[in-house]
């Protein structure tokens, strides 16, 4: 059963418009969250994280929000540009922050159009 | 400062074979684990090791194993290869054993015919 999911496979956006990535998890105990981006024949690289005490964090043009009761999380990117077309992971991790309690989702593919 | 740097980038094996994969962590790092990759399965953790321990494994059958030399660097290995074990593997460095930040390498694409 997946505890970490991203419904959306794809997305397809206009430059210049807002990119919203979508994340919904299941397991209530999960307190920290991250988001990684990954070109193609690159590894992912760290984007962006929240912890569960904030609602809201904000860094350049992303900014991912959480909603704990709605068990939801998102990342938007304003505005989005050509460069940022890659596949987000979302990444749940619970209280232990150790390397087997972090949970990916299966990735959401932007594609961000000139 | 180097990056994570896994070697092979590309590997063809066979069914049956056994194939060992390499990791060099950012210098400095102690903490390195290993993801698998697949189109339909996002990352899937498979083990991490700290100072040559391994810390935690994810829940992959015995055929998979790895360990972690005294200067970080790390090998896993998968014997009796299967076609299912086609994926890529992912490589991640860390300063201490944490997941709030990891830096990956650019992974092994292996393909088991």
């Amino acid at each position: 059963d997946q505890q970490v999911k991203q419904n959306s496979p794809s997305l397809s956006v206009q430059e210049g418009r807002i990119s919203i990535l979508n994340c919904d998890y299941t397991n209530s105990m999960f307190d920290y969250f991250l988001w990684y981006k990954k070109y193609p024949a690159e590894g992912p690289t760290f984007l962006i994280s929240i912890s569960s005490i904030k609602d809201k964090n904000e860094d350049g043009r992303f900014t991912v929000f959480l909603n704990k009761s709605a068990k939801h999380l998102s990342l938007h990117i304003v505005p989005s540009q050509p460069g940022d077309s890659a596949v987000y992971f979302c990444a749940a991790s619970g209280m232990m922050r150790s390397q087997g309690n972090l949970i990916f989702g299966k990735g959401t593919k932007l594609s961000v159009k000139p | 400062k180097a990056g994570v740097t896994q070697t092979p980038r590309y590997l063809i094996k066979t069914r049956g074979q056994q194939v060992t994969l390499s990791c060099s962590p950012i210098s400095g790092h102690r903490s390195v684990s290993w993801y698998q990759q697949t189109p339909g399965q996002g990352l899937q953790f498979l083990f991490e090791y700290f100072s040559e321990t391994q810390r935690n494994k994810g829940n992959f059958p015995g055929r998979f194993s790895g360990r972690q030399f005294s200067n970080s660097r790390s090998e896993m290995n998968v014997s009796t290869l299967e076609l299912g074990d086609s994926a890529l593997y992912l490589c991640a460095s860390s300063l201490e054993s944490t997941n709030e930040k990891l830096f990956f390498g650019s992974g092994t694409q292996l393909s088991v015919l």
